[in-house]
């Protein structure tokens, strides 16, 4: 099957920015996405991409997407302490049903 | 707004008893799943539906079953609970062929089996 990895634990200041990383290994995965889960409740979608592209920005969130090293990171800027949660990569193919989850990044932001 | 709804957020049962954990949604989605979390594994999928009446294995079905009779309800059945059943369960839902783009989760349920 397919293989997500991503790093377990992030600390960081409030008012910093987070990066969380992650990388894949199918070639053909054609979405990537990153959930957020906060304490106690179901995923929540963040945002997506679409594996031809390179860049997507929504407000304080930088989805970036190295297609050659499949590499996909989610940088948060200006990190406030509701960021806090577990965050999910997870790819999936356009001829798939299924998603493939990375095990969760843990997001702690301290003051 | 869109919304899954699980039947229960917590439960507790004993070794061998039969599990039913119930996962409604209200946006007439063909296609639903059932994940199993766990810590430092994230989300393994145990069976999605893609239409009723139908099923399909994800990556761990041993120990579990599904039912899908309505469209909006699907079903996991655990036929004789066991410890390393113990987990959360979360439920998702989405339209379009084949998985379409976001799947929608619910609150999960936090099972444990004593």
């Amino acid at each position: 099957g397919e293989d997500v990895e991503q790093s377990l634990f992030l600390s960081v200041r409030e008012g910093d920015s987070s990066v969380i990383n992650c990388t894949y290994t199918d070639s053909s995965s054609t979405y990537l996405y990153w959930y957020k889960q906060e304490p106690g409740a179901g995923l929540q979608l963040l945002t997506y991409i679409f594996s031809n592209m390179d860049m997507k920005q929504d407000q304080r969130l930088t989805v970036l997407l190295n297609k050659k090293d499949k590499h996909l990171s989610l940088r948060i800027a200006d990190t406030q302490t509701g960021d806090s949660a577990i965050y999910f990569c997870a790819e999936k193919r356009l001829d798939d049903y299924k998603l493939s989850f990375g095990a969760g990044t843990t997001v702690t932001v301290r003051a | 707004d869109v919304k899954v709804t699980q039947s229960s957020r917590y439960l507790v049962k004993r070794t061998g008893e039969k599990v039913f954990l119930e996962c409604v949604q209200d946006m007439d989605h063909e296609n639903m799943f059932w994940y199993r979390q766990d810590p430092g594994l994230g989300l393994r999928l145990i069976y999605f539906s893609y239409d009723v009446k139908m099923k399909e294995k994800g990556d761990i079905p041993e120990g579990y079953s599904v039912s899908r009779e309505k469209k909006e309800r699907f079903s996991l059945i655990l036929e004789s609970a066991s410890t390393n059943q113990t987990s959360m369960y979360l439920c998702a839902s989405t339209t379009g062929l084949a998985g379409g783009r976001e799947q929608f989760f619910g609150p999960g349920t936090r099972l444990t089996v004593l």
